[in-house]
C-alpha cells in the first residue's frame, strides 16, 4: 500500500485531456512540493514535473501540474499515443523522513 | 551531460549479500544528494535510501532499514548500496538518482536524472 494514492489506470483518446490525481497527507503533499515522473515500458523513470507545476526543459507544455492542500494533479492535454506510459507522483514526508511515491497510474491512449 | 551508471546487480541466494555501485559524471558529485529507488517486476517505484552530498545524512525505507547501507565516495563520484540479509521481496531493478539539492529532504527537491538500473534477483 503506497503512502500516496493514485488511480491504477487512466485512459483517453487522442486529442483529449486527462488528469491523474495523487492524494497524500499533511506530512507529505501538505507540507512539501510534489514531483511527477513518467516511465515508458522497459526504460528508467524520467522527471516530468517538479515543484508542483514546473516543467523541465524539453517537456511539452501539454503537461501541467497543480497542488491543493494534500492532493496534487497531473493534467495532459492534446493526448498523443506517445503519452502511453506509467506516471508516478512523489514527495518528501516530514514525519517519516522518507521519500514516498504513489502506486503509479498506467495511462492508455485508446 | 549528467550520467549515472549502475552496476553490481545479479543473482544471489536468500540471506546473501550484494553491493551495488553507481558511477556518476557530468556534475559536481559532492554538491548533490543521491538516492536508490527500486522497482519489483511488474510493480511500481519504491524509494529505498538516500544520502546527503557530504555523506553525513542517510535515510532508509523501513523495509530495508538495518539490512541495507548507503554510502558514497566523493573522491570517485560513486554511490554504493550494500545489501545484506537479502530476501526474495528485494528482487527488483535498482535505480540510482541524483537530487537537485544536497540534503535529500530539502525544500523543493526532486530526483533527476535516473540511471538505467541494475537487476537484483534473490532466489535459491
Amino acid at each position: 500500500q503506497s503512502v500516496l494514492t493514485q488511480p491504477p489506470s487512466a485512459s483517453g483518446t487522442p486529442g483529449q485531456r486527462v488528469t491523474i490525481s495523487c492524494s497524500g497527507s499533511s506530512s507529505n503533499i501538505g507540507s512539501n512540493t510534489v514531483n511527477w515522473y513518467h516511465q515508458l515500458p522497459g526504460t528508467a523513470p524520467k522527471l516530468l514535473i517538479y515543484s508542483n507545476n514546473q516543467r523541465p526543459s524539453g517537456v511539452p507544455d501539454r503537461f501541467s501540474g497543480s497542488k491543493s492542500g494534500t492532493s496534487a494533479s497531473l493534467a495532459i492535454s492534446g493526448l498523443q499515443s506517445e503519452d502511453e506510459a506509467d506516471y508516478y507522483c512523489a514527495a518528501w514526508d516530514d514525519s517519516l523522513n522518507v521519500w514516498v511515491f504513489g502506486g503509479g497510474t498506467k495511462l492508455t491512449v485508446l | 551531460e549528467v550520467q549515472l551508471l549502475e552496476s553490481g546487480g545479479g543473482l544471489v541466494q536468500p540471506g546473501g549479500s550484494l553491493r551495488l555501485s553507481c558511477a556518476a559524471s557530468g556534475f559536481t558529485f559532492s554538491n548533490h544528494g543521491m538516492s536508490w529507488v527500486r522497482q519489483a517486476p511488474g510493480k511500481g517505484l519504491e524509494w529505498v535510501s538516500a544520502i546527503s552530498g557530504s555523506g553525513g545524512g542517510t535515510y532508509y525505507a523501513d523495509s530495508v532499514k538495518g539490512r541495507f547501507t548507503i554510502s558514497r565516495d566523493n573522491s570517485k563520484s560513486t554511490l554504493h548500496l550494500q545489501m545484506n540479509s537479502l530476501r526474495a521481496e528485494d528482487t527488483a531493478v535498482y535505480y540510482c538518482a541524483k537530487f537537485r539539492y544536497s540534503r535529500p529532504g530539502a525544500e523543493n527537491n526532486w530526483f533527476d536524472p535516473w540511471g538505467q538500473g541494475t537487476l537484483v534477483t534473490v532466489s535459491s
